[in-house]
């Protein structure tokens, strides 16, 4: 069974970093690209950026570019968010997502990142 | 970017009810295009891929249809299972985008 468990969120300062992780089981991690995806208190589903199996290619919604970092450890079957200097727009429920055939195909659950002073 | 405009944004329906959701894109995206279902406190589920493919698991109640910039998702049959909130999403071109969503409520 394949399974997404994201880690990491909690409650940070404007300006402040945190790192999400998401550990991935139940399928070959290695061999699929992976995303994150975040849903805004009362908003939609917003992609935010993704990674290809091998790590490299990383995408970036552009309010995030130069803030936020994708990253995979394929040793440890885990998905990693580096966030610097948030915003209270970033405040969001942060979903781990795996790509494959041009869809997200399986979600964690989510972990919240609440951005507030 | 490309843009989708789901409608409508929500909906009332009863069990048993045939409904349908409408997504437009801002250009045209060929079949580059799947629905997602969403529960509070769930993790969200794909439902179909490439336009009109359902995805594994699925009840076969849902539907999708449409190419280029109209789709639509149907669901024959409405369920209680199925009162969610629905996103459609584009896979042609990153960054990925979603609709806003359709909320499906109990009438």
């Amino acid at each position: 069974e394949v399974q997404l468990e994201e880690s990491g969120g909690g409650v940070v300062r404007p300006g402040g970093s945190l790192r999400l992780s998401c550990a991935a089981s139940g399928f070959t991690f290695e061999e699929y690209g992976m995303s994150w995806v975040r849903q805004a208190p009362g908003r939609g589903l917003e992609w935010v950026s993704g990674i290809s199996k091998y790590g490299g290619g990383g995408g970036y919604l552009d309010s995030v570019k130069g803030r936020f970092t994708i990253s995979r450890d394929n040793a440890k079957k885990s998905l990693y968010l580096q966030m610097n200097i948030v915003r209270a727009e970033d405040t969001a429920l942060y979903y781990c997502a795996r790509w494959h055939r041009n869809t997200f195909d399986f979600w964690g659950q989510g972990t919240l990142v609440t951005v507030s002073s | 970017d490309i843009q989708l405009t789901q409608s409508p944004s929500s909906l009332s329906a009863s069990v048993g009810d045939r409904v349908t959701i409408a997504c437009r894109a801002s250009d045209t995206i060929n079949d580059y295009l799947n629905w997602y279902q969403y529960t509070p406190g769930r993790a969200p589920k794909l439902l179909i891929f490439a336009a009109s493919n359902l995805q594994g698991g699925v009840p076969s109640r849902f539907s999708g249809s449409g190419s280029g910039t109209d789709f639509a998702l149907t669901i024959s049959g409405l369920q209680p299972e199925d009162f969610a909130t629905y996103y459609c999403q584009q896979s042609l071109s990153v960054p990925w985008t979603f609709g806003q969503g359709t909320k499906v409520e109990i009438k």
